[in-house]
Protein backbone atom coordinates (compact mmCIF):
# COMPACT_ATOMS: atom_id res chain seq x y z
CA UNK A 1 0.00 0.00 0.00
CA UNK A 2 0.86 3.72 -0.08
CA UNK A 3 2.20 5.24 3.38
CA UNK A 4 3.06 8.69 4.18
CA UNK A 5 4.85 9.10 7.98
CA UNK A 6 5.07 12.49 9.32
CA UNK A 7 6.00 13.13 13.58
CA UNK A 8 2.21 13.30 14.89
CA UNK A 9 3.72 16.46 17.35
CA UNK A 10 6.57 18.38 17.96
CA UNK A 11 7.34 21.18 19.95
CA UNK A 12 10.09 24.17 19.57
CA UNK A 13 10.99 27.37 21.23
CA UNK A 14 10.28 31.23 19.32
CA UNK A 15 13.27 31.73 17.24
CA UNK A 16 14.76 28.81 16.80
CA UNK A 17 15.16 26.11 13.87
CA UNK A 18 13.05 22.77 13.48
CA UNK A 19 12.77 20.29 10.95
CA UNK A 20 9.66 18.12 10.21
CA UNK A 21 10.91 14.80 8.60
CA UNK A 22 8.47 13.03 6.11
CA UNK A 23 9.10 9.40 5.00
CA UNK A 24 7.03 7.60 1.38
CA UNK A 25 6.34 4.74 0.13
CA UNK A 26 4.37 5.28 -3.08
CA UNK A 27 3.35 3.71 -6.16
CA UNK A 28 5.39 6.39 -8.74
CA UNK A 29 6.35 9.69 -7.53
CA UNK A 30 5.43 13.06 -9.49
CA UNK A 31 6.99 15.45 -6.91
CA UNK A 32 5.94 15.87 -3.07
CA UNK A 33 4.21 18.75 -1.55
CA UNK A 34 4.22 20.75 1.61
CA UNK A 35 1.27 22.55 3.00
CA UNK A 36 0.73 24.44 6.36
CA UNK A 37 -2.67 24.53 7.82
CA UNK A 38 -3.61 26.75 10.67
CA UNK A 39 -6.45 24.90 13.28
CA UNK A 40 -10.00 25.41 11.86
CA UNK A 41 -8.43 27.14 8.41
CA UNK A 42 -7.39 24.95 5.00
CA UNK A 43 -4.13 24.02 3.71
CA UNK A 44 -2.02 26.31 1.90
CA UNK A 45 0.96 25.44 -0.22
CA UNK A 46 4.27 25.81 1.29
CA UNK A 47 6.72 24.28 -1.26
CA UNK A 48 6.96 21.65 -3.99
CA UNK A 49 9.94 19.38 -4.81
CA UNK A 50 10.23 16.64 -7.83
CA UNK A 51 14.12 16.72 -7.71
CA UNK A 52 17.16 15.98 -5.05
CA UNK A 53 17.91 18.46 -3.07
CA UNK A 54 17.50 21.91 -1.30
CA UNK A 55 15.19 23.97 -2.10
CA UNK A 56 14.94 27.61 -0.04
CA UNK A 57 11.95 30.21 0.43
CA UNK A 58 12.71 32.79 2.96
CA UNK A 59 12.30 31.14 6.20
CA UNK A 60 11.07 28.04 5.52
CA UNK A 61 13.50 25.15 2.88
CA UNK A 62 12.43 21.65 1.94
CA UNK A 63 14.67 19.14 0.82
CA UNK A 64 14.19 15.72 -0.73
CA UNK A 65 15.80 12.38 -1.46
CA UNK A 66 14.10 10.36 -3.76
CA UNK A 67 16.55 7.52 -3.59
CA UNK A 68 15.35 7.21 0.21
CA UNK A 69 12.03 8.18 0.15
CA UNK A 70 12.56 10.91 2.29
CA UNK A 71 12.01 14.92 2.84
CA UNK A 72 12.28 17.18 5.37
CA UNK A 73 10.88 20.80 5.89
CA UNK A 74 13.08 22.92 8.20
CA UNK A 75 11.73 26.30 9.36
CA UNK A 76 13.92 29.03 10.44
CA UNK A 77 13.61 31.79 12.81
CA UNK A 78 10.39 30.54 14.30
CA UNK A 79 7.89 32.63 15.12
CA UNK A 80 4.60 32.01 17.40
CA UNK A 81 2.29 31.59 13.84
CA UNK A 82 4.39 29.04 12.37
CA UNK A 83 2.45 27.63 14.76
CA UNK A 84 0.38 25.00 12.69
CA UNK A 85 0.09 21.33 11.10
CA UNK A 86 2.34 20.51 8.22
CA UNK A 87 1.04 18.08 5.92
CA UNK A 88 3.76 16.20 3.37
CA UNK A 89 2.18 14.99 0.38
CA UNK A 90 3.14 12.90 -2.97
CA UNK A 91 1.93 12.43 -5.62
CA UNK A 92 1.84 9.13 -7.02
CA UNK A 93 2.22 7.69 -10.53
CA UNK A 94 -0.99 8.14 -11.29
CA UNK A 95 -0.82 12.37 -10.40
CA UNK A 96 -3.30 11.75 -7.23
CA UNK A 97 -1.60 12.99 -3.97
CA UNK A 98 -1.11 11.05 -1.46
CA UNK A 99 -1.63 12.66 2.13
CA UNK A 100 0.02 12.35 5.36
CA UNK A 101 -1.79 12.79 8.45
CA UNK A 102 0.01 16.08 9.66
CA UNK A 103 2.43 17.43 12.50
CA UNK A 104 1.14 19.59 14.73
CA UNK A 105 4.24 21.85 15.43
CA UNK A 106 3.76 23.96 19.08
CA UNK A 107 5.90 27.12 19.26
CA UNK A 108 6.68 28.02 22.84
CA UNK A 109 7.69 31.25 23.73
CA UNK B 1 -5.54 33.54 -2.85
CA UNK B 2 -7.21 31.21 -5.08
CA UNK B 3 -11.26 32.41 -5.54
CA UNK B 4 -12.32 29.36 -4.20
CA UNK B 5 -15.55 29.25 -1.55
CA UNK B 6 -17.56 26.52 -0.45
CA UNK B 7 -21.27 26.35 0.54
CA UNK B 8 -22.55 25.89 3.53
CA UNK B 9 -19.47 26.75 5.54
CA UNK B 10 -21.07 24.84 8.70
CA UNK B 11 -24.02 22.33 8.42
CA UNK B 12 -25.65 19.56 10.93
CA UNK B 13 -28.04 17.24 9.81
CA UNK B 14 -29.64 14.00 10.87
CA UNK B 15 -28.95 10.61 9.78
CA UNK B 16 -30.38 9.60 6.34
CA UNK B 17 -31.42 12.91 4.99
CA UNK B 18 -29.29 13.85 1.97
CA UNK B 19 -26.93 16.79 1.87
CA UNK B 20 -25.35 18.90 -0.79
CA UNK B 21 -22.31 20.66 -0.19
CA UNK B 22 -21.05 23.74 -2.86
CA UNK B 23 -17.75 24.24 -4.01
CA UNK B 24 -17.29 27.69 -6.49
CA UNK B 25 -14.36 28.92 -8.24
CA UNK B 26 -13.33 32.33 -10.22
CA UNK B 27 -10.14 30.62 -11.35
CA UNK B 28 -11.45 28.85 -14.91
CA UNK B 29 -9.19 25.58 -13.10
CA UNK B 30 -9.57 22.29 -15.44
CA UNK B 31 -9.47 19.88 -12.22
CA UNK B 32 -11.78 20.18 -9.07
CA UNK B 33 -11.23 17.48 -5.69
CA UNK B 34 -13.37 17.00 -2.61
CA UNK B 35 -11.83 15.79 0.41
CA UNK B 36 -12.75 14.63 3.64
CA UNK B 37 -10.02 15.56 7.26
CA UNK B 38 -10.38 13.11 10.04
CA UNK B 39 -8.34 13.65 12.96
CA UNK B 40 -5.51 11.32 12.87
CA UNK B 41 -6.01 10.63 8.83
CA UNK B 42 -4.49 12.43 5.68
CA UNK B 43 -6.75 14.68 3.74
CA UNK B 44 -8.69 11.22 1.67
CA UNK B 45 -9.82 11.58 -1.60
CA UNK B 46 -13.24 11.27 -2.22
CA UNK B 47 -14.03 12.61 -5.60
CA UNK B 48 -12.52 14.56 -8.06
CA UNK B 49 -13.31 15.88 -11.52
CA UNK B 50 -11.21 16.62 -14.57
CA UNK B 51 -13.92 18.35 -16.93
CA UNK B 52 -17.28 19.46 -17.16
CA UNK B 53 -19.36 16.25 -16.79
CA UNK B 54 -16.28 14.28 -16.23
CA UNK B 55 -16.01 13.03 -12.46
CA UNK B 56 -14.02 9.92 -11.09
CA UNK B 57 -14.38 8.38 -7.58
CA UNK B 58 -11.08 8.63 -4.73
CA UNK B 59 -10.23 6.33 -2.14
CA UNK B 60 -13.23 7.20 -0.09
CA UNK B 61 -15.90 7.48 -2.01
CA UNK B 62 -18.91 4.99 -0.50
CA UNK B 63 -21.81 7.46 -0.22
CA UNK B 64 -20.57 10.16 -2.01
CA UNK B 65 -21.61 11.39 -5.64
CA UNK B 66 -20.89 14.53 -7.18
CA UNK B 67 -21.76 16.57 -10.19
CA UNK B 68 -19.93 18.91 -12.55
CA UNK B 69 -22.21 20.86 -14.80
CA UNK B 70 -20.31 24.17 -15.18
CA UNK B 71 -16.45 24.63 -15.07
CA UNK B 72 -16.88 26.83 -12.01
CA UNK B 73 -19.14 24.97 -9.61
CA UNK B 74 -18.58 20.95 -7.83
CA UNK B 75 -21.60 19.83 -6.09
CA UNK B 76 -20.63 16.89 -3.41
CA UNK B 77 -24.18 15.19 -2.41
CA UNK B 78 -24.03 12.94 0.67
CA UNK B 79 -26.88 10.53 -0.41
CA UNK B 80 -28.25 9.54 2.85
CA UNK B 81 -26.27 10.88 5.79
CA UNK B 82 -24.74 8.50 8.32
CA UNK B 83 -22.59 9.32 11.39
CA UNK B 84 -19.32 7.77 9.66
CA UNK B 85 -19.63 11.38 7.58
CA UNK B 86 -19.28 13.61 10.05
CA UNK B 87 -16.41 15.38 8.96
CA UNK B 88 -14.36 18.58 7.64
CA UNK B 89 -14.96 18.54 3.53
CA UNK B 90 -12.41 20.50 1.68
CA UNK B 91 -12.22 21.05 -1.78
CA UNK B 92 -9.61 22.00 -3.97
CA UNK B 93 -8.70 23.08 -7.66
CA UNK B 94 -5.70 22.74 -9.81
CA UNK B 95 -4.99 23.55 -13.29
CA UNK B 96 -2.71 22.20 -16.24
CA UNK B 97 0.59 23.27 -17.15
CA UNK B 98 3.32 22.21 -14.89
CA UNK B 99 4.44 22.75 -11.11
CA UNK B 100 2.94 25.81 -9.95
CA UNK B 101 -0.15 25.46 -12.40
CA UNK B 102 -0.72 21.29 -10.92
CA UNK B 103 -0.37 22.69 -7.50
CA UNK B 104 -3.69 22.05 -5.37
CA UNK B 105 -5.08 25.21 -3.45
CA UNK B 106 -7.95 24.76 -1.03
CA UNK B 107 -11.32 26.35 -0.07
CA UNK B 108 -12.13 27.12 3.60
CA UNK B 109 -14.03 24.20 4.04
CA UNK B 110 -17.43 22.69 5.33
CA UNK B 111 -17.68 21.44 8.97
CA UNK B 112 -20.60 18.60 8.57
CA UNK B 113 -21.99 16.90 11.44
CA UNK B 114 -24.68 14.30 11.47
CA UNK B 115 -26.49 13.47 14.23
Amino acid sequence: GQNIDQPTEMTATEGAIVQINCTYQTSGFNGLFWYQQHAGEAPTFLSYNVLDGLEEKGRFSSFLSRSKGYSYLLLKELQMKDSASYLCAVKDSNYQLIWGAGTKLIIKP
Amino acid sequence: DAGITQSPRHKVTETGTPVTLRCHQTENHRYMYWYRQDPGHGLRLIHYSYGVKDTDKGEVSDGYSVSRSKTEDFLLTLESATSSQTSVYFCAISDDGGPLQETQYFGPGTRLLVL
